[in-house]
């Protein structure tokens, strides 16, 4: 059972679109993160939330913007989408203290621009 | 800074084999270990954790221990099965790394029936 849920879970849309990939969860968890997953495998955290109203850039520079105005709910915008930004995108969230919770991880947006 | 490196794959084996993935970490202080898994068009799953020295995760006929003196946490199963292909990642989290979840670059596992 999800308790971190992602919409929708494919999208195919045309190139300078502005879309916005939702994420939702129930735990009431803190912190949260979007991951960009390449063919490769690789994940590569493009954002970060600590709380309401915290947001922080992760290591990958992405043309995405994020918000996080509830504590459940940190939604993914791109303004135009290009083909570049065709990917697999992943949605966490964690417990605030400790080290040893590890992620809870949503199902995953993919998304194609053609 | 801190990090993870997992062995390269693809790895493919026979059905009842014996799996062994290797990770390694490098980390400040005493970090937290854990093994994902991401099944085909999933997210991924936690599969199992240990959070000190010489403590043993298991999980699904999984195992891993973590070893402090290697800095190694290898994920082993005696028999895997076809439903046990997919994606394993390797992670830590560590003070050091301002608590964020750093991840190993994954190995593809595939089980031949």
């Amino acid at each position: 059972e999800a308790d971190i849920y992602q919409t929708p879970r494919y999208l195919v849309i045309g190139t300078g679109k502005k879309i916005t990939l939702e994420c939702s969860q129930t735990m009431g968890h803190d912190k949260m993160y979007w991951y960009q997953q390449d063919p490769g495998m690789e994940l590569h955290l493009i954002h970060y939330s600590y709380g309401v109203n915290s947001t922080e850039k992760g290591d990958l520079s992405s043309e995405s913007t994020v918000s996080r105005i509830r504590t459940e709910h940190f939604p993914l915008t791109l303004e135009s989408a290009r083909p570049s930004h065709t990917s697999q995108y992943l949605c966490a969230s964690s417990e605030s203290q400790g080290l040893s919770y590890g992620y809870t991880f949503g199902s995953g947006t993919r998304l194609t621009v053609v | 800074g801190d990090s993870v490196t997992q062995m390269e794959g693809p790895v493919t084996l026979s059905e009842e084999a014996f799996l062994t993935i290797n990770c390694t970490y490098t980390a400040t202080g005493y970090p937290s270990l854990f093994w994902y898994v991401q099944y085909p068009g999933e997210g991924l799953q936690l599969l199992l954790k240990a959070t000190k020295a010489d403590d043993k995760g298991s999980n699904k006929g999984f195992e891993a221990t973590y070893r402090k003196e290697t800095t190694s946490f290898h994920l082993e199963k005696g028999s895997v099965q076809v439903s046990d292909s997919a994606v394993y990642f390797c992670a830590l989290t560590a003070y050091s790394s301002a608590s964020k979840i750093i991840f190993g670059s994954g190995t593809r596992l595939s089980i031949r029936p």
